[in-house]
């Protein structure tokens, strides 16, 4: 079993360039979500979404955009890569769109470098 | 504002120590507290979690504590291990939310040495 697949894992980018970071589940996850890990911060949430065509902004939203056409894939991208961008993102999802009865389930992440 | 905060930020424990991990938290509204694991090159996964109705819950080494009245909670890990080696956050919910809101703490990092 797959899980939640990230791709790519690893990416350096120059001031102003776009990339797409991919997320695709195999679970029939209802809930999907993209985060970012930065040294002393935690994770903090991006955007999410609770099924194909609807997503919401997280807690830092900006410069991010997303789509969800398929129940299986949660692109995030970068429209024009900024260096504050440089962090880890982690795709994560759950079968439930509440975090009471749904576990989240994380992929093993895309370290994003912007010089 | 930082709605779960967590301590310490680092924590070195022997082989076979206890490893202490706490958070407070300031919004009455959440209901749902769990605890998740991170190895380094790896995502996040789900340890352990508990809810507001039970004071501990305990899952073989590693036990939440929680404390309403004072909106703490916090995780031990007894007899810890060199293989507990690992980032730890605490996160908090609202279950009343329309939405999976999950909000994290900013972690620890729990180094035990052999």
């Amino acid at each position: 079993n797959a899980g939640v697949t990230q791709t790519p894992k690893f990416q350096v980018l120059k001031t102003g360039q776009s990339m797409t970071l991919q997320c695709a589940q195999d679970m029939n996850h209802e809930y999907m979500s993209w985060y970012r890990q930065d040294p002393g911060m935690g994770l903090r949430l991006i955007h999410y979404s609770v099924g194909a065509g609807i997503t919401d902004q997280g807690e830092v939203p900006n410069g991010y955009n997303v789509s969800r056409s398929t129940t299986e894939d949660f692109p995030l991208r970068l429209l024009s890569a900024a260096p504050s961008q440089t962090s880890v993102y982690f795709c994560a999802s759950s079968y439930s769109r509440r975090a009471d009865t749904g576990e989240l389930f994380f992929g093993e992440g895309s370290r994003l470098t912007v010089l | 504002q930082q709605q779960v905060k967590q301590s310490p930020q680092s924590l070195i424990v022997q082989k076979g120590g206890i490893s202490i991990i706490n958070c407070a938290y300031e919004n009455t509204a959440f209901d749902y507290f769990p605890w998740y694991q991170q190895f380094p090159g790896k995502g996040p996964a789900l340890l352990i979690a508990i809810r507001p109705d039970v004071s501990e819950k305990k899952e073989g080494r590693f036990t939440i504590s929680f404390n309403k009245s004072a909106k703490q909670f916090s995780l031990h890990i007894m007899d810890s291990q060199p293989g507990d080696s690992a980032t730890y956050f605490c996160a908090a919910s609202n279950s009343g939310g329309s939405n999976y809101k999950l909000t994290f703490g900013k972690g620890t990092l729990l180094t035990v040495n052999p």
